[in-house]
């Protein structure tokens, strides 16, 4: 089955600054890459997604690009802001089984 | 935020007990899925359901018994858990059971003593 790998595990960031969140996966066949928020206590939210026939994919702050040959895909976030900090989820999908990252914790440090 | 709702949003229970989470969705998806989220550790896919028949089981423990008996609710029926079992359980649906955006609900935290 796919197997999802994410890097890193925690990330601190001063505000206005970049960051970059990797996740490789292990099935060519997936074709569905979400990208989830959670904040303390609540639920994961989609905050980008891309598609596998697509490269990059950009909406205001946030961007995802995606390397097919080399299987993996990164999440862009630029000029961070403190209620930026919450955990991240990548995600890898073929057809319903959707298998998850272990998450990246980010603080963004006023 | 009322298009996946899920009660009990907190519960707690002994070994011995049978306990049933609910999840409803509003968004009228065909497919919806039971999560389990512990710390530290990927969120991991139990159960699928695409309109009302399950299609997947990633080898839950028959302790955790699903059912879906329309496409807008989505049970898991809980019975002699392990404290191990302790975690938040969450519920997603979408428009189909492909390749779509899964929306979730808030979760049930669960304790088992």
């Amino acid at each position: 089955g796919e197997n999802v790998e994410q890097h890193p595990s925690t990330l601190s960031v001063q505000e206005g600054d970049s960051a970059v969140i990797k996740c490789t996966y292990s099935d060519s066949a997936s074709n569905y890459f979400p990208w989830y928020k959670q904040e303390l206590g609540k639920r994961p939210q989609l905050i980008i997604d891309i598609r596998s026939n697509v490269g990059e994919k950009k909406d205001q702050r946030i961007a995802v690009t995606l390397n097919k040959t080399a299987k993996h895909f990164s999440l862009h976030i630029t000029e961070t802001q403190p209620e930026d900090s919450a955990v991240y989820f990548c995600a890898a999908s073929i057809m319903y089984d959707m298998r998850f990252g272990a998450g990246t914790r980010l603080t963004v440090k006023p | 935020e009322t298009g996946v709702t899920q009660t009990p949003r907190h519960l707690v229970m002994g070994m011995t007990n049978k306990k049933s989470l609910k999840c409803e969705q509003h968004l009228g998806h065909n497919a919806m899925y039971w999560y389990k989220q512990s710390a530290k550790k990927p969120l991991e896919l139990m159960f699928v359901y695409s309109l009302e028949e399950r299609v997947e089981n990633n080898s839950v423990p028959s302790r955790f018994s699903p059912e879906c008996p329309n496409s807008s609710h989505l049970f898991l029926h809980l019975h002699t858990l392990q404290p191990e079992d302790s975690a938040l359980y969450l519920c997603a649906s979408s428009q189909d059971r492909g390749t779509d955006t899964q929306y979730f609900g808030p979760g049930t935290r669960l304790t088992v003593l």
